[in-house]
Order: structure tokens, then C-alpha cells, then sequence
């Protein structure tokens, strides 16, 4: 079976600080990962995947991840935050098809807040 | 050009009531997704539609019915709700059927919030 873990609730940031939203994984074969945002009241939007190649991704309004194979990890940065990117963030895996295996697996979600 | 409108944005539906959410893509995808997302939780998978056909039903409760009436709209009717059913209902679609490759990427409407008085 395939999951994913966010270990940070809330992260915390000044704004202009880098931040880093964390992101485990664990899945059968080569793992293809996604990170999505979600602003209150809004639906999901999708910011970047890795599918295979570099393991450094980039993505929309500044993020990138990093695929660490050997950490099982792919954590979403960016260089300078914004209190624009307050928001709930969501990683998520795909698995393996057939069966199941290729729907999405959420992550808990964490909240990244950051302040002026 | 990648976004999936949903219809109503907001519902308040009593127990008795019977109502429809609807959901459109003109993206040419052919996998549709219905999510249910409780506040500060993760969407949780509640159907699949590939190629217009059923393919996932993830033990969702006869109280909602899904329904593909072609290969851009997705619906989802509601008879008989619970106050616990009270969520954001999330249409999603991705390209290619439910079982293509997996790194496609699977894209959100806005969703429509749900209240069940």
C-alpha cells in the first residue's frame, strides 16, 4: 500500500525567509509525487510533480521539490516567502497502476502561515 | 487551459431534499474524479469514471449517486443526506482513462460546498 506523510501540522515563516514544507512517502516501484495548494475556501491547485528525471522540480509562483530516493522525501521550498503563500499545502503519491494503485494518496496536509 | 467548473458553488439542502452537483471539463480528459474533503482534511476518493464508465466506487453510501452523461460532465446526485455529509465536493479530472500513466496529473475544480440542515 502506498502513503504519504506530512509531519508538520503548521509551519511557520517570515516573510522573505526561506520555507520548507515536508513530505515523506512510501510506495512499490518508482513513485510518481505531486504537491497541491489549497487557499481557503478554494479548491486544489496543483503546483509541480515528479515523474522521473532531475530531482530537482520547479513549479508554480516560485516552488520547487526535491526528489531524495534514498530519503524516501520530497519536500516543497522556496526561496523567499510571501503572505501571499499562506495556505494549505498537500503532497500526494500516485502508485503503480493497474487497480487502485494509480489514484492519489494524500498527504495530512499542513497549514504554512506566513507572517509580514 | 486546465480548469474544471463546478456548479453550484454553494448548497444548502435539507434531509428530504434531492439536488445535483455538477461538474465540466473541456480539457479532453477522460478520467473524472468525485473527492469529498472535510475542513483541514485531506480529499478523500469517493468515485472514478474512466472512459465514461464507472471504475472506482470507493463504499460510498447509495445517498449519492454519480452519474457521466458524456465524456465532459460529471454529476453527482444527492437523496436522503446526513448533516455529517456536509463537506466541499470536489469534481477532479485527469487525462487519458482512470488506469493511464500515472504521472498524469490530476486537476481540481473549486468545489461546491455542501450543507445538509
Amino acid at each position: 500500500a502506498q502513503s504519504v506523510a506530512q509531519p508538520e501540522d503548521q509551519v511557520n515563516v517570515a516573510e522573505g525567509n526561506p520555507l520548507t514544507v515536508k513530505c515523506t512517502y512510501s510506495v512499490s516501484g518508482n513513485p510518481y509525487l505531486f504537491w497541491y495548494v489549497q487557499y481557503p475556501n478554494r479548491g486544489l491547485q496543483f503546483l509541480l510533480k515528479y515523474i522521473t528525471g532531475d530531482n530537482l522540480v520547479k513549479g508554480s509562483y516560485g516552488f520547487e521539490a526535491e526528489f531524495n530516493k534514498s530519503q524516501t522525501s520530497f519536500h516543497l521550498k522556496k526561496p523567499s516567502a510571501l503572505v501571499s503563500d499562506s495556505a494549505l499545502y498537500f503532497c500526494a503519491v500516485r502508485g503503480i497502476p493497474p487497480n487502485a494503485g494509480n489514484m492519489l494518496t494524500f498527504g495530512g496536509g499542513t497549514r504554512l502561515m506566513v507572517k509580514p | 487551459d486546465t480548469e474544471v467548473t463546478q456548479t453550484p458553488k454553494h448548497l444548502v439542502m435539507g434531509m428530504t431534499n434531492k439536488k445535483s452537483l455538477k461538474c465540466e471539463q473541456h480539457m479532453g480528459h477522460r478520467a473524472m474524479y468525485w473527492y469529498k474533503q472535510k475542513a483541514k482534511k485531506p480529499p478523500e476518493l469517493m468515485f472514478v469514471y474512466s472512459y465514461e464508465k464507472l471504475s472506482i466506487n470507493e463504499s460510498v453510501p447509495s445517498r449519492f449517486s454519480p452519474e457521466c452523461p458524456n465524456s465532459s460532465l460529471l454529476n453527482l446526485h444527492l437523496h436522503a443526506l446526513q448533516p455529517e455529509d456536509s463537506a466541499l465536493y470536489l469534481c477532479a479530472s485527469s487525462q487519458g482513462g482512470a488506469a493511464g500513466p500515472s504521472g498524469n496529473t490530476i486537476y481540481f475544480g473549486e468545489g461546491s460546498w455542501l450543507t445538509v440542515v
